[in-house]
């Protein structure tokens, strides 16, 4: 199985301030010489997770400009640019490259 | 907006088994694959398995196997999920999750999650 390793455990953020969060794979997660199968989610309590980005890059429908993903191959980074009450919750990293599709421990964000 | 709607909380003994439903707001679950996924409490996500819909293959996490089994529902708008011989460690919310069959975009569906408990 594809191990994801997620950086940090937890973040304290100003609003208004830029938060980033790393996901490392242990194997390569780029697919068909096409694409990054690396998405991210944000799970608030008490809700399903929704996502923020796929395939690495692409930001979900609806979701903020202030949300960016990047990275390739097996080092992912989630950035936000500006912090608001609203993104606070759990972030986690998921790879789609194979089954078994497996997750980071995720990033609870707070703000300060 | 696509809707996923899952079936209610479900309180069981140990050694029993659980179904869950899952259901879309639109005719068909065609061109889509859905997975499975839980949340023990206070834990992260875990993914179970999921099923193409349209032929009915089926894909399961090896801890699963032989325990789980994702079936095409009564309709062509449903999908069941069945969890065996169950013990304690099973209690979790569990979730449906949509992505397509072409041209990936992430899971960009959730059901509203389906709480399992499993105690005697």
């Amino acid at each position: 199985d594809i191990v994801l390793t997620q950086s940090p455990l937890s973040l304290a953020v100003s609003p208004g301030e830029p938060a980033s969060i790393s996901c490392s794979s242990n194997q390569s997660l780029f697919y068909n010489n096409e694409h990054n199968y690396m998405d991210w989610y944000l799970q608030k309590p008490g809700q399903p997770p929704h996502l923020l980005i796929y395939l690495a890059s692409n930001r979900a429908s609806g979701v903020p400009d202030r949300f960016s993903g990047s990275g390739s191959d097996t080092d992912f980074t989630l950035k936000i640019s500006r912090v608001e009450a609203e993104d606070v919750g759990v972030y986690y990293c998921m790879q789609a490259r194979q089954s078994p599709r497996t997750f980071g421990g995720g990033t609870t964000v707070q703000i300060k | 907006q696509v809707q996923l709607v899952q079936s209610g909380a479900e309180v069981k003994k140990p050694g029993a088994s659980v179904k869950v439903s899952c259901r879309t707001s639109e005719d068909t679950f065609s061109g889509h694959y859905i997975h499975w996924l839980r949340q023990a409490p206070g834990q992260g996500l875990e993914w179970m398995g999921v099923i193409n819909p349209t032929s009915g293959n089926t894909i399961y996490a090896q801890k699963l196997q032989g325990r789980m089994t994702i079936t095409r529902g009564a309709s062509t708008s449903t999908v069941d999920m069945e969890l065996s011989s169950l013990t304690p460690d099973d209690t979790a919310v569990y979730y449906c999750a949509r992505t397509d069959h072409s041209n990936y975009a992430g899971m960009a569906h959730w059901g509203q999650g389906t709480q399992v408990i499993v105690s005697s």
